[in-house]
């Protein structure tokens, strides 16, 4: 069975730029979040969505947004990059919502900013 | 809010000997769980020993055992016999749940692990 899939492993923008990035979930999941990880800030929770509906969302601003489709694939948005946006970005996806879920990580997004 | 602290940034032991990596967490929740993940250099989150907050009895997974201290907060990880393979950062993470699914996970800030050989 494949991974939690997110693509491109790297990516340079410029400042005011918009960014899209993808994550395939592992095969019947169908609860995706996303995560940044910044030397500075650490591991931050950015948002879930489960069954193409957002669930849960961290304290991020509203330049951050995602969907997920009907496949259960998620794409996730920054639109008028900023410097500080630069960061890891990563996805995990587990099968439900339950109580018993394990997450599954991708290998991350390295987006930097110039 | 639930905050999730690592107060050792590195440590650094010798193959085959046993390292406890310590956590400490503050919230307000009674229902929750709490992680250790592992991120070796290719950046993959990897889960490596997950505890209830309801059950008291400590999680073990092979090499890897925790000491879960529910009224003090604590959540540290025993690494047994340890191994090359195990260099690595290493996050506490918290995740509570309510009625109808969990919410994000809180990291701390890490802890890089080295084992010398």
């Amino acid at each position: 069975k494949a991974g939690v899939t997110q693509t491109p492993r790297y990516l340079i923008k410029t400042r005011g730029q918009q960014v899209t990035l993808s994550c395939s979930p592992i095969s019947g999941h169908r609860s995706v979040s996303w995560y940044q990880q910044t030397p500075g800030q650490g591991l931050q929770f950015l948002f879930e969505y489960f069954s193409e509906t957002q669930r849960n969302k961290g304290n991020f601003p509203g330049r951050f947004s995602g969907r997920q489709f009907s496949n259960s694939r998620s794409e996730m948005n920054v639109s008028t990059l900023e410097l500080g946006d630069s960061a890891l970005y990563l996805c995990a996806s587990s099968q439900g919502r339950g109580r018993n879920e394990k997450l599954f990580f991708g290998s991350g997004t390295q987006l930097s900013v110039l | 809010a639930q905050t999730v602290t690592q107060s050792q940034p590195e440590m650094s032991v010798q193959e085959a000997e046993t390292v406890t990596l310590s956590c400490t967490y503050d919230t307000s929740e009674n229902n929750y769980y709490l992680f250790w993940y592992k991120q070796p250099p290719s950046r993959q989150m990897i889960l490596v020993i997950r505890q209830e907050a309801y059950k008291q009895q400590n999680a073990t997974e092979n090499r890897f055992s925790v000491n879960f201290q529910k009224a003090a907060k604590s959540f540290s990880l025993k690494i047994s016999d340890s191994q090359l393979g195990d260099t690595a950062m290493y996050f506490c993470a918290f995740m509570k749940h309510e009625g109808g699914g969990a919410d994000g996970l809180t990291f701390g800030k890490g802890t890089h692990l080295i084992i010398q050989p």
